[in-house]
């Protein structure tokens, strides 16, 4: 299995609190994703990132924002949870194979 | 607006059975996935189709690649109950001016593989 790791792999929040999500690779990639995965979405991008403070954004940035300041680790960070980012959030890296970290699930009451 | 369809969403078949499920790609793309994802774990490559008339096969699964049609097809052979799974396919959307591995996802494939 590639080295990815995401912490927490399970949280609960409320409402207007921020969060915020790590992944951590040991594989030294340069590009790492963050997906949401919601039933009947499939997965969608939420931000990328191909290097140390390199970031852009995917399809489903809005409300989320990202920074990466090691070539290891990617952090999601929620600024003011909702309801409607409940959901379960993967990590990938790669470029042309992407390999996914075991995900978060995380739930905004 | 880009668009990755795939169908039948859900899927139930008898073990022994051969079946294909379909992905669509609205945007042109050289470059398609297939993932397996079994339930409350994470994503598992399965192949990659880098060109056009690309077939890949593993086991029970053969995957190919039309890019004139933008259409791939995840072929299941004598479909066993361990095939039971969701399947994405994924079409990377770096010639539509996205970064390399920008990947679009269809809403996957409920396959249910009775015996």
């Amino acid at each position: 299995d590639a080295g990815i790791t995401q912490s927490p792999r399970h949280k609960v929040t409320e409402t207007g609190t921020p969060v915020t999500l790590r992944c951590h690779q040991t594989e030294n990639h340069r590009y790492m994703y963050w997906y949401r995965q919601d039933p009947g979405h499939g997965l969608r991008l939420i931000h990328y990132s191909y290097g140390v403070k390199d970031t852009d954004k995917g399809e489903v940035s809005d409300g989320y924002s990202v920074s990466r300041s090691k070539t290891e680790d990617f952090l999601l960070t929620l600024e003011s949870a909702t309801s409607s980012q409940t959901s379960v959030y993967f990590c990938a890296i790669g470029g042309a194979w992407q390999y996914f970290g075991p995900g978060t699930r995380l739930t905004v009451t | 607006e880009l668009k990755v369809e795939q169908n039948p969403l859900f899927l139930s078949m008898q073990e022994g059975k051969n079946y294909t499920i379909y992905c669509n790609y609205s945007t042109t793309s050289d470059r398609l996935y297939w993932y397996r994802q079994d339930p409350g774990k994470s994503l598992e490559s399965l192949f990659v189709l880098l060109s056009n008339g690309a077939v890949k096969q593993e086991g029970r699964l053969m995957a190919s690649l039309d890019t004139k049609a933008r259409l791939s097809t995840l072929h299941i052979t004598a479909a066993v109950h361990d095939l039971s799974a969701t399947y994405f396919c994924a079409v990377d959307i770096a010639n539509y001016g996205g970064s390399q591995g920008n990947l679009i996802f269809g809403k996957g494939t409920k396959l249910s593989v009775k015996p």
